[in-house]
């Protein structure tokens, strides 16, 4: 079992729709919980930081955290072409320093 | 722009060679991670470097090896370059708050290919 799963994708969905995107992961004591961005070519930009259950609204992005689920996801509302990109969930967890453990990414193709 | 700048930004090696990867943190960032993205793979943590000394590694042998110097700058090391080196190599700056929620800032990445 992989430590944090995403779905490959790649995920498509029409412009102004809800795109959602979906992390799981294996280790229970985890405690931070990132999504960044990642264009084609370029490096991640941190969205979302999320540590606690419930949800967390950035503008158009809500990100979602359910540790008794061991879930988190990201919800982008009103969808634009310019969000098309992979989106990497990244979770840091207990005792583990700085190491962050990222999933493969999702890849988010949103069609005008 | 995240005030994180590695260089080179491109980099052609040949199998057996070594090669220095270097990183400048953003201001006030005293953490440097450094990460090796394989193409269409998420971010592997290499190791991290905290007030010049490494503060966890990742499963990568000992030929990956790694340096701190006093303005909080970076170098990573690649010795014996082998063909499955060819990744993008992020750095990641961060100041270190001693708990789970620093924030890491990724720098623009060197793309490295091995011939």
């Amino acid at each position: 079992q992989k430590e944090v799963e995403q779905n490959s994708g790649p995920l498509s969905v029409p412009e102004g729709a809800i795109a959602s995107l979906n992390c799981t992961y294996s280790d229970r004591g985890s405690q931070s919980f990132f999504w960044y961005r990642q264009y084609s070519g370029k490096s991640p930009e941190l969205i979302m930081s999320i540590y606690s259950n419930g949800d967390k609204e950035d503008g158009r992005f809500t990100a979602q955290l359910n540790k008794a689920s061991q879930y988190v996801s990201l919800l982008i509302r009103d969808s634009q072409p310019s969000d098309s990109a992979t989106y990497l969930c990244a979770v840091k967890g207990y005792n583990q320093g700085g190491k962050l453990i990222f999933g493969q990414g999702t890849e988010l193709s949103v069609k005008p | 722009e995240t005030g994180v700048t590695q260089s080179p930004t491109h980099l052609i090696k040949t199998r057996g060679q070594q090669v220095t990867l270097r990183c400048s943190s953003q201001s006030g960032h005293n953490t440097v991670s450094w990460y090796q993205q394989a193409l269409g793979q998420g971010p592997q943590f290499i190791f991290q470097y905290y007030r010049e000394e490494e503060n966890g590694r990742g499963n990568f042998p000992p030929r990956f090896s790694g340096l701190q110097f006093p303005n909080y700058s970076s170098e990573l090391n690649v010795n014996a370059l082998e063909l499955d080196d060819s990744a993008l190599y992020l750095c990641a700056s961060s100041a270190f708050q001693g708990t789970a929620k620093n924030i890491q800032y990724f720098g623009a990445g060197t793309r490295l290919s091995v011939l």
